[in-house]
């Protein structure tokens, strides 16, 4: 257990609606990231945060937005959902540390739109 | 697109015997390099962070070098045990705090 959680595991949904996923990091990690991975895909980098703010932003939809709350929680928000957003949404954590420390990654939530 | 590569894609190794693999990452704004094993139904778990060109770090059969100048990184496996079946992942960490994974080496350990 990396003491990373994330809900729901398994989310179905239609095409169109609006879906929130949801991860706690492990405690005392100030940055979460968030990665999807799709079918024949790598992971893929969405957003990070880090205590509280925006930090980094890689190839994330417009219809898709991220945000961390004060209790570090984080929530992955997609929207108008379409059948290529099915696909794996994992969310990390790491410390803050100085220097680089390795993330600690969620079980995932497993997306499928139909 | 992925600009961290890595290769082969899979490979298949006898029990017993040793391989590797690569992975090479942007060398400009370059901060550290993470790998990462990924088995089944799990989620991946880190296994070397490293930062300075030359690094070399080991956790029992598995080691790893970086090279931050030519932008490369090798993971070694020595000794394959069945085990040792996952996919492994490689992520560069920019100056700009993004962490970008490679798409993995699958590596599948026959007995």
């Amino acid at each position: 257990d990396s003491g990373v959680t994330q809900t729901p595991k398994h989310l179905i949904t239609a095409t169109g609606q609006r879906v929130t996923l949801r991860c706690s990091p492990r405690s005392g990690d100030l940055s979460v990231y968030w990665y999807q991975q799709s079918l024949d895909q790598g992971l893929q980098f969405l957003i990070q945060y880090y205590n509280g703010e925006e930090r980094a932003k890689g190839n994330i939809l417009e219809r898709f937005s991220a945000q961390q709350f004060p209790d570090l929680h984080s929530e992955l928000n997609l929207s108008s959902l379409e059948l290529g957003d099915s696909a794996l949404y994992f969310c990390a954590s790491s410390p803050p540390r100085t220097g680089d420390t390795e993330a600690f990654f969620g079980q995932g939530t497993r997306l499928t739109v139909v | 697109i992925l600009n961290v590569e890595q290769s082969p894609q899979s490979l298949h190794v006898q029990e017993g015997d040793s391989t590797n693999f690569t992975c090479s990452f942007p060398s400009s704004n370059f901060y550290a390099l993470h790998w990462y094993r990924w088995e089944t139904a799990k989620s991946p778990e880190a296994l070397f962070v490293m930062t300075l060109n030359g690094d070399e770090k080991k956790k029992g059969r598995i080691s790893a070098t970086l090279n931050t100048k030519e932008g490369y990184s090798y993971l070694y496996i020595k000794g394959s045990q069945p085990e040792d079946s996952a996919t492994y992942l490689c992520a560069s960490r920019s100056n700009d705090y993004k962490l970008s994974f490679g798409a993995g080496t699958t590596v599948t350990v026959r007995a």
